[in-house]
């Protein structure tokens, strides 16, 4: 079965110091990867989406990053955390097998991140 | 771009109580997903819509899809304290080599016993 890793949970740092969140999946290949953001009592915002190794899309521009250096690996990276990157990032995939497909997103548990 | 809106925002219930929460998107949508999710968690799949007059139901959950007037409503049926989160609707564009899913701003519900 697949499964879905985001790490660290929590996490407490202070404003322009550097970020990496991780996100792996296990039990399936060439998965749709996904970074959100979520603040909070707020929906999603979409951060990146991964369609394949080395392939990143942003969806809104701002100081963060990301990139998939393996197949089932996604990170999410700052070089400067700004006060109001604070919020709960949500790592998701799907399997997308064509324009059929209707796999829905699964999604990690989440890291929730305060910047002070 | 896909724009997906939902209301209410937030909605407070008793027990025992029909409501109906709606999901508004903007363009052509390929299907629709409804998540739940608890309080400090993850977001769980509960329904996908795949064609027009589409209907799911799970429990005191039932879902339904009008592609024509880019509505989907979930309803709640009786509802019980265990009920209470957040749900989201999101409406998926499937591109060439993947999905994008775009998701509404959430309707937070709570459950009064």
């Amino acid at each position: 079965s697949q499964t879905i890793h985001q790490w660290p949970a929590t996490l407490v740092q202070p404003v322009g110091s550097p970020l990496s969140l991780e996100c792996t999946v296990e039990g399936t290949s060439n998965p749709n990867l996904y970074w959100y953001r979520q603040a909070a009592g707020r929906g999603l915002q979409l951060l990146f989406y991964s369609v394949g190794i080395g392939q990143i899309s942003s969806e809104v521009p701002q100081n963060l990053s990301a990139s998939r250096p393996q197949d089932r690996q996604f990170i999410l990276s700052s070089k400067k955390l700004l006060l109001s990157d604070s919020g709960f990032y949500l790592c998701a995939w799907s399997v997308f097998r064509g324009r059929g497909s209707n796999q829905p997103q699964h999604f990690g548990d989440g890291t929730r991140l305060s910047i002070l | 771009e896909l724009k997906v809106e939902q209301n209410p925002l937030f909605l407070s219930m008793q027990e025992g109580k029909n409501y109906t929460i709606y999901c508004n998107y903007s363009t052509t949508s390929d299907r629709l997903y409804w998540y739940r999710q608890d309080p400090g968690k993850s977001l769980e799949s509960l329904f996908v819509l795949l064609s027009n007059g589409a209907v799911k139901q799970e429990g005191r959950l039932m879902a339904s899809l009008d592609t024509k007037a880019r509505l989907s409503t979930l309803h709640i049926t009786a509802a019980v304290h265990d009920l209470s989160a957040t749900y989201f609707c999101a409406a998926v564009v499937v591109l060439n080599t993947g999905n994008q899913f775009y998701f509404g701003t959430g309707t937070s519900l709570t459950v009064i016993p």
